[in-house]
């Protein structure tokens, strides 16, 4: 089975400071993706990766970045958090970026910024 | 651009019976993939049951089918006998180079 895991469930930072999301992946996948999910608007892409130390934007990169050093890992960054990035964050992974690729998601990170 | 749209926020229905997610899409491809993936409360999200634009026959997975109609653009998701693990969030997605998820339908299986 693929796993992708999250390396919190639940974080709350504080406005201001700089918030690591860590993904991992098992299945050697060259894709990896960051969501983020808000009620009412669905999951909307924030980034995602097709290669060891590449990236692309998605729809909403604002505010955020990442890294993708090893093929297995890729960390969403929130270089200031603010209130407004209180969300569900998720993970994914997909073995291809050919379009009917199913993506794998990890369990999901709830960060709260204060 | 392509857009997904669940016109269903929330549904409730008693255990067993049939219960049927809709979903529309946009797009002016010719080639592309659909997806229906739910999400239980507080887990992980998993895929249900993928189709592929180009195959007229619509797919199944046990309890759950779909009814693609490609002219009308929609894609619809059937539950049947449902169960109380049913109750998750269920996110229609259209894929060709890129996936876009819809907003999301909240489906309570009522014991």
């Amino acid at each position: 089975d693929v796993k992708v895991t999250q390396s919190s469930r639940y974080l709350v930072k504080r406005t201001g400071e700089k918030v690591f999301l860590e993904c991992v992946q098992d299945m050697d996948h060259e894709n990896m993706f960051w969501y983020r999910q808000d009620p009412g608007l669905g999951l909307r892409l924030i980034y995602f990766s097709y290669d060891v130390k590449m990236k692309e934007k998605g729809d909403i990169p604002e505010g955020y970045s990442v890294s993708r050093e090893k093929k297995e890992r890729f960390s969403l960054i929130l270089e200031s958090a603010s209130t407004n990035q209180t969300s569900m964050y998720l993970c994914a992974s997909s073995p291809d970026l050919a379009g009917g690729e199913t993506q794998y998601f990890g369990p999901g990170t709830r960060l709260l910024v204060l | 651009a392509q857009t997904v749209t669940q016109s269903q926020p929330e549904m409730s229905v008693q255990e067993a019976e049939t219960v049927t997610l809709s979903c529309t899409y946009d797009t002016s491809e010719n080639n592309y993939y659909l997806f229906w993936y739910k999400q239980p409360p507080s887990r992980q999200m998993i895929l249900v049951i993928r189709q592929e634009a180009y195959k007229q026959q619509n797919a199944t997975e046990n309890r759950f089918s779909v009814n693609f109609q490609k002219a009308a653009k929609s894609f619809s998701l059937k539950i049947s006998d449902s169960q109380l693990g049913d109750t998750a969030m269920y996110f229609c997605a259209f894929s060709d180079d890129k996936i876009i998820f819809g907003k999301g339908t909240r489906l309570h299986i009522l014991p």
